[in-house]
């Protein structure tokens, strides 16, 4: 399973887009890249995935490189309920467990 | 289906206690699989089941702890004398076979404080 790494913390001034990287060099062409955020005390919720083309949905956008050993997830308009623990990870449930970095701790300021 | 539940969320217990937990998935999942996260650590895998077979697990998963997932419905994970460094939090998730949508749907966790 892939490795992943990102930064450890972000900052981001609310109503501006937020631009969180992942490098994923080791990824397979078998695993898609999610992106999950967690909020302190909960479960990892899912936010994005993708395999190749880059995707949108009413969260966020999620830019994979060509070579898929990178990725960036933006939010487009950063509210302070964004600040949270943001984990870029590779899945391919078919394939068994994965792992998970320490993900990026993106703080919104007002 | 109201997504995967863990009981309890919460958990304090005397070093040397057993303790126990139960993970429910989302119903049409074959898949479970459980997680153990500190403060500071993203979540670190322990085991995961295909249906009612534990498929792997980790080499963090000591003697003490025994996972079993009867039927293939919900899923146990149990610690025999806890000791201090067990203290986390325990995630639970669970996937379809396939490439599911959203891949890992995670439960709340049970948070477990050996004192």
């Amino acid at each position: 399973d892939a490795k992943t790494t990102q930064p450890p913390s972000m900052d981001c001034a609310e109503g501006r887009a937020a631009n969180l990287p992942c490098n994923h060099s080791t990824i397979s062409g078998n695993e898609y890249v999610y992106w999950y955020r967690q909020i302190h005390s909960q479960g990892p919720q899912y936010i994005i995935h993708g395999l190749k083309n880059n995707e949108t949905n009413e969260m966020a956008s999620l830019i994979i490189t060509e070579d898929r050993k990178s990725s960036t997830l933006i939010l487009p308009h950063a509210t302070l309920r964004d600040t949270a623990v943001y984990y870029c990870i590779g899945i391919n449930t078919n394939a068994g467990k994965s792992t998970f970095g320490d993900g990026t701790t993106l703080t919104v300021k007002p | 289906d109201t997504g995967v539940s863990q009981n309890p969320r919460h958990k304090i217990t005397k070093r040397g206690q057993n303790v126990t937990f139960r993970c429910d998935p989302i119903s049409e999942h074959n898949r479970l699989y459980w997680y153990r996260q500190t403060l500071g650590q993203g979540p670190e895998f322990l085991t995961y089941f295909q249906n009612e077979a534990q498929l792997e697990k980790s080499r963090l998963l000591s003697d003490r702890f025994s996972a079993e997932r009867p039927k293939g419905s919900f899923s146990t994970l149990e610690i025999q004398r806890t000791e201090q460094g067990d203290s986390a939090m325990y995630l639970c998730a669970s996937s379809p076979m396939g490439q599911g949508y959203y891949g890992y749907t995670f439960g709340s966790g049970t948070r477990l404080t050996v004192v």
